[in-house]
């Protein structure tokens, strides 16, 4: 069946630390592939997105996230992590057939420690 | 205008209540998406119009009736909800292309009593 997987459920980090978040998905054709952010009471944001070229993908607030082929995998990283960084995290992905059809991963929850 | 808006923004119905849920976007976009996410949990897809045309419904039940009168509009009737239908439901948009990301609007937060 169709589906993206994100194995991190809750991470909780120091600020500074470094982030990455896991992303499988499972899917035959072609996809393309997103992380969105959902911060405490604020509607999902794109943080970044992957369509085709350069693997390694640069988003906004310093995200970037890796598109490993062979390995089904798109994760998701930030060097060093800020307070401001805590929400939730979803991994998606565009199951185009005769229409768009995005589906989220299980989400992860970041908690920063200041 | 990158925003989806999404009216209202809380809703309190009875389970005999009929209510619709209103979603506008301005960007053009030809695709409208209807998700419903419950607390701690990722949005799942119930329908996708495309030009104006349902194209995904995800065996969404009846009680849910959805609608996009033009190509800026999008509604999502609602009768004889269940209280396990209580959930934040968002509306998003996109172009319709496979390299294309989706808009979310900040969403309807439903109670069903």
């Amino acid at each position: 069946a169709q589906s993206v997987s994100q194995h991190n459920h809750h991470v909780i980090l120091s600020e500074a630390a470094s982030l990455e978040l896991g992303c499988n998905y499972s899917y035959g054709g072609t996809v393309n592939l997103f992380w969105y952010v959902q911060y405490p009471g604020q509607h999902l944001q794109l943080l970044l997105k992957y369509f085709s070229g350069d693997p390694l993908v640069k988003g906004i607030k310093g995200f970037e996230a890796e598109f490993i082929k062979s390995k089904f995998s798109f994760n998701l990283r930030k060097p060093s992590v800020q307070w401001s960084d805590t929400a939730e995290y979803f991994c998606a992905v565009n199951l185009y057939s005769s229409a768009s059809k995005i589906i989220f991963g299980s989400g992860t929850r970041l908690s920063i420690r200041p | 205008d990158t925003e989806v808006t999404q009216t209202p923004k809380h809703l309190v119905m009875g389970m005999t209540n009929k209510k619709s849920l209103k979603c506008e976007q301005h960007m053009g976009h030809r695709a409208m998406y209807w998700y419903k996410q419950k607390a701690k949990k990722p949005p799942e897809l119930m329908f996708v119009y495309s030009y104006e045309k349902l194209s995904i419904n995800e065996s969404v039940p009846s009680r849910f009736s959805p609608e996009c009168p033009n190509s800026s509009l999008l509604n999502l009737h609602l009768h004889a909800l269940q209280p396990e239908d209580s959930a934040l439901y968002l509306c998003a948009s996109s172009q319709v292309d496979m390299n294309t990301e989706a808009f979310f609007g900040q969403g309807t937060r439903l109670t069903v009593v």
